[in-house]
């Protein structure tokens, strides 16, 4: 199996921040990699797939980055709707998904 | 506009088999590159990726649970069926299902509301 980890575990950012969030595969998967984003008690989001592609109607404030076994998700100004969990997950083999990073704004 | 909702029982005892239907609107499975998926989510954990079917009927599954699970879809209803066997408290989670987009990989761009399932006797 692929393990995938991502870092830090929780952020607490201030609005207008950049942040970064990395997410390490414990195997090179390329550029099969996505992001998504999750909201209390709601369903997971695509932000982001093949690494950098950003999914339509996503905020362009949002970037991915990174190939191989090293990827990152980028905010580049945080907004207060920008509070939630993210996720990255490889689909190289099969799917998995990292452990999460909570973001609280 | 695609759209997709998970139904099912809410409860399930341990060694009992879990059934879940997601009904789906938007495409079709009929239609040549769409694929369904199913992840779970335990509660304060992170997403697990379950299987999928595609618009051919093949199917993958994670091979971690293989051996407990079966998808099968209905096209003319637009559904799609996952079956877990011996269903342990552990399996506790949201179920989530999920379309992926015709002929990409695994990963999903609409995803359904969820349902959680407790295990419990």
């Amino acid at each position: 199996d692929i393990q995938m980890t991502q870092s830090p575990s929780t952020l607490s950012p201030s609005v207008g921040d950049r942040v970064t969030i990395t997410c390490r595969a414990s195997q090179g998967v390329g550029t099969w990699l996505a992001w998504y984003q999750q909201k209390p008690g709601k369903a997971p989001k695509l932000l982001i797939y093949k690494a950098s592609t950003l999914q339509s109607g996503v905020p362009s404030r949002f970037s991915g980055g990174g190939s191989g076994t090293e990827f990152t998700l980028t905010i580049s100004s945080l907004q207060p709707d920008d509070s939630a969990t993210y996720y990255c997950q490889q689909y190289d083999t099969y799917a998995t998904f990292g452990q999460g990073t909570k973001v609280e704004v | 506009q695609i759209t997709l909702k998970e139904s099912g029982p809410t409860l399930v005892k341990p060694t009992q088999t879990l059934t879940l239907t997601c009904t789906f609107s938007g495409f079709s499975l009929g239609t040549h590159g769409e694929g369904v998926g199913w992840i779970r989510q335990p509660p304060g954990k992170a997403l697990e990726w379950l299987g999928i079917v595609y618009w051919d009927d093949d199917k993958r599954y994670s091979p971690s649970l293989k051996s407990r699970l079966t998808i099968t879809k209905d096209t003319s209803k637009n559904q799609v069926v996952l079956t877990m066997t011996n269903m342990d408290p552990l399996d506790t989670a949201t179920y989530y299902c999920a379309h992926r987009p015709p002929y990409e990989l695994l990963w999903f761009d609409i995803w359904g509301q969820g349902t959680l399932v407790t295990v419990s006797s």
